[in-house]
Parts: C-alpha cells; structure tokens; sequence
C-alpha cells in the first residue's frame, strides 16, 4: 500500500527557534497533503491544505505566517513552525490523497512530536 | 468542523468480548475510514468502505455503513490486550472535497 513518510517523527526545541516537518509520498504523487495536529487525548484538527504549485489553504483559526506550509513538489510537503512555543507543542500529523477511482484512500504520515521548551 | 462523532467516547471491556463502536456523520460522503491510534502514535489505517458498500470485513474487524442514517459501525471481534488503542472515523466528503475530516475517537481498553 501507499506510504507517507514524515520526517522527524520527534523534535525538542527551545523557544523562539523555528522548526520544519516534512511529509513525503513514497510511492505516489500527491498534488495535495493535508497536515493535522492533534492535542494530548484530542481529535486531529485539519490545519491546512498544501497545495503543489499554490499557496496553501489554512483553516479558521490557524496562523498562516506562524505555520508556513510549502509544498516544493509532487511528493513533499514541509510545515515550518516559526518562533516555536511552548503552546506549540503537539503531535503533527501529515496525510496525503491518493486517487482511486471516483474516491480518495488517505495515507497518513506516522507524526511528528513537537515539543517546545 | 468535525464530521464524525464516535461513540461511545470510552469503552473498557475484557479480553475476549467483542468491542463495538459508532461513528455518526452529517453530510453526505464519497468514503468513510478507520484508524487506530497506539497511545504517542502516529493512525494505522484499519479499513476504508465506500458509500456504495454495506459492510466490509478484514480479520477480526467488521465495518457496517449506513447511509441512510448516516452511521458506521466497528466491530472487533475476540478482542486482544494489544488492540487496547483510541479508534477514530474519518470522512471524506462527496461533492469533490477529499479532506478527512475526524472525530474525537473512541478510547478502547481490553483487560487481559
């Protein structure tokens, strides 16, 4: 079956610093990711929707210029946390589409675990 | 905002018995999905049925979707310590928008 990568599964940082995730499809292309993050015993909340060769679409509520999300080709999407904090820690998880049909099968990225200091 | 709503929200059973959960949506949908969360990780895709399927198996999981009601089932039959994790439904929605969209999941716990 399809597989997401992301990269780095865990990340510790200090405040103020900016960190980057990245989401790859390793064997599809994937013209559109979505990247999710889920709070301790929560739901998984859509952030946004990455756009190959377009900006990025945020949900309501989601800083655009604090998670700045770039989709560089048909196989990687990264998310940049900018001047993490400590309220930024989370668990981030990445899908990406793959077309089937008339219908789409998401494939989810195994997370990454932000935690800021 | 969330399109499935699991149910119950937590479900504590012994090993053995089987585990049923629920997810209720609202609008219509071109597929619907289950995951499994291990406490600190990443989904594990369990099954997707689409919405001309009724019922799809695969080892001891049993999905149902009704349509018509607007609900899916999940049923685990002969549960194991080891499938003690949260398990969450996801939708996408028909009409060309393929975003997952979660529900708060359900917190499965089987006894040994």
């Amino acid at each position: 079956g399809a597989v997401v990568s992301q990269h780095p599964s865990r990340v510790i940082c200090k405040s103020g610093t900016s960190v980057k995730i990245e989401c790859r499809s390793l064997d599809f292309q994937a013209t559109t990711m979505f990247w999710y993050r889920q709070f301790p015993k929560k739901s998984l909340m859509l952030m946004a929707t990455s756009n190959e060769g377009s900006k990025a679409t945020y949900e309501q509520g989601v800083e655009k210029d604090k998670f700045l999300i770039n989709h560089a080709s048909l196989t990687l999407s990264t998310l940049t946390v900018t001047s993490a904090h400590p309220e930024d820690s989370s668990f981030y998880i990445c899908s990406a589409p793959r077309l089937a049909g008339i219908t789409n099968e998401q494939f989810f990225g195994p997370g990454t675990r932000l935690t800021v200091l | 905002s969330q399109q499935g709503e699991e149910d119950p929200q937590a479900l504590s059973i012994q090993e053995g018995e089987n585990a049923t959960m629920n997810c209720s949506y609202k609008t219509s949908i071109n597929n619907l999905q289950w995951y499994r969360q291990n406490s600190g990780r990443g989904l594990v895709h369990l099954i997707l049925i689409r919405s001309n399927e009724r019922e799809k198996h695969s080892g001891r999981l049993r999905v149902t979707l009704d349509t018509s009601k607007k609900s899916s089932s999940l049923l685990i039959t002969a549960s194991r310590a080891a499938d003690t994790a949260s398990y969450f439904c996801a939708t996408a929605a028909s009409g060309g928008s393929y975003i997952p969209t979660f529900g708060r999941g359900t917190s499965l716990i089987v006894h040994p």
